[in-house]
């Protein structure tokens, strides 16, 4: 089945360390996205790929990179220079600019937990 | 910037009880409007869009939503909520910059039986 896979679905780090989350996509989707959720924040944009080896910067990029060096891909890096790293993160696609009329297609998530 | 506002944080309602969420945009251009689902332990679940044409769409499991553009909302509605409704509902704008969806806060629907 096609579909976003994320990995771990539970993380746990020390303060301080940098930590990178998986999101791989066998749906053969050009746009790749990070989103953080916190509680009664709804989600967020972290960053986005619209294409292989471009991304841009979401709403609250700081503390964060990301690379896109396949189309299948796009790790996200919770760097130690994130204030409130703890949360739970979610990738998304969408297949080109006509894919939007089937939405984004999400995994099931990261939640990262930093002690 | 895009922004989207939802009202109801926490709504809680018998099973029943007829649902009305708010959802307002802040962008008067063209923009696509979407409701998405949380169910309790799983992923976000497409539950129905607004591109064009009808202002009343229906999506999935009875729910539907009217777009009113003098309004700039969007509000999800379903005449009788059952228990399994429980969930996290998100409505979400694409459009008024940047090629990107933008979410709302989220409303927590708990139904009782």
């Amino acid at each position: 089945d096609g579909g976003i896979t994320q990995s771990p679905k539970y993380l746990f780090r020390k303060e301080g360390q940098n930590v990178t989350l998986s999101c791989e996509q066998n749906l053969n989707h050009d746009a790749m996205y990070w989103y953080r959720q916190d509680p009664g924040q709804g989600l967020r944009l972290i960053y986005y790929s619209q294409i292989v080896n471009d991304f841009q910067k979401g709403d609250i990029a700081e503390g964060y990179s990301v690379s896109r060096e396949k189309k299948e891909s796009f790790p996200l890096t919770v760097t130690s220079a994130q204030k409130n790293p703890t949360a739970f993160y979610l990738c998304a696609s969408k297949d080109g600019p006509s894919g939007l009329i089937y939405g984004y297609t999400f995994g099931s998530g990261t939640r990262l937990t930093v002690v | 910037a895009q922004s989207v506002s939802q009202h109801n944080h926490h709504v809680i309602l018998s099973e029943a009880a007829s649902l009305e969420l708010g959802c307002n945009y802040s962008y008067g251009g063209t923009v696509n409007l979407f409701w998405y689902v949380q169910y309790p332990g799983q992923h976000l679940q497409l539950l129905l869009k607004y591109f064009s044409g009808d202002p009343l769409v229906k999506g999935i499991k009875g729910f539907e939503a009217e777009f009113i553009k003098s309004k700039f909302s969007f509000n999800l509605r379903k005449p009788s909520v059952q228990w399994s409704d429980t969930a996290e509902y998100f409505c979400a704008v694409f459009g008024g910059g940047g090629n990107k969806l933008t979410f709302g806060t989220g409303t927590q629907l708990k139904v009782e039986l």
